[in-house]
């Protein structure tokens, strides 16, 4: 089966510290997309971060990055000195087969003042 | 430029009425989709359309429709609205298949609530 699973429905983080969302997904293939969007409260959905799976090195946009882990089929998203804005909903997304892009179901992360 | 645009905002149907939601997009993108999110479910793919006059189904088709029939429009019909129906939709565009990685642009989404 092709899944995306995000076991943490809820996280929480205080303001400029660290905070790591998981998500694991199954497929068979070798080279895909990886993607985390964010959903705040406005409900537009905004694309974070992606990572490519065949590329070693994970990838960064500022305070966002993952830690991508193939063999584990395991790409959690790291952000680093949590702002009040970063509260949202994330979701972990995968392109299974012909432009069927799969979401996980969300964390929802909460920013502690 | 609007981006992906969505309307209405916020819609309630009787069960058995139908109802067509309109998604459009000004940055001549190929790919369109519709999703619906509900609660603890994320988003589903209902339909998707790679260009004008192709469309196929995603992960929950029934109860919709779909037609593309220029680069711009994608609007999604509900035939028979069924409380079952009640969500938030979204669509979204991107220039080229997720599956190469290209960002999907989403609208604000429309609030369908059926009684």
């Amino acid at each position: 089966a092709q899944t995306v699973t995000q076991s943490q429905p809820e996280m929480s983080v205080q303001e400029a510290e660290t905070v790591t969302l998981s998500c694991t997904y199954d497929t068979s293939e070798s080279d895909y997309y990886l993607f985390w969007y964010k959903q705040p409260p406005s409900r537009q959905m905004i694309l974070v971060i992606r990572q490519e799976a065949y590329k070693q090195q994970n990838a960064t946009e500022n305070r966002f990055s993952v830690n991508f882990q193939k063999a584990a089929k395991s790409f959690s998203l790291k952000i680093s000195d949590s702002q009040l804005g970063d509260a949202a909903m994330y979701f972990c997304a995968f392109p299974f087969g012909n432009e069927k892009l799969t979401f996980g179901t969300g964390t929802r992360l909460t920013i502690i003042p | 430029n609007a981006g992906v645009t969505q309307t209405p905002k916020f819609q309630v149907l009787k069960t058995g009425q139908s109802m067509t939601l309109q998604c459009a997009q000004d940055m001549n993108h190929e790919y369109m989709s519709w999703y619906r999110q509900d609660p603890g479910m994320g988003l589903r793919l209902i339909h998707y359309s790679v260009g004008a006059g192709i469309t196929d189904q995603g992960e929950v088709p029934n109860g919709y429709n779909v037609s593309r029939s220029t680069t711009e429009d994608f609007p999604l019909r509900l035939l028979s609205a069924a409380p079952s129906q009640t969500s938030v939709y979204f669509c979204a565009s991107s220039s080229h298949s997720s599956t190469g990685g290209e960002t999907q642009y989403f609208g604000p989404g429309t609030r369908l609530l059926v009684l």
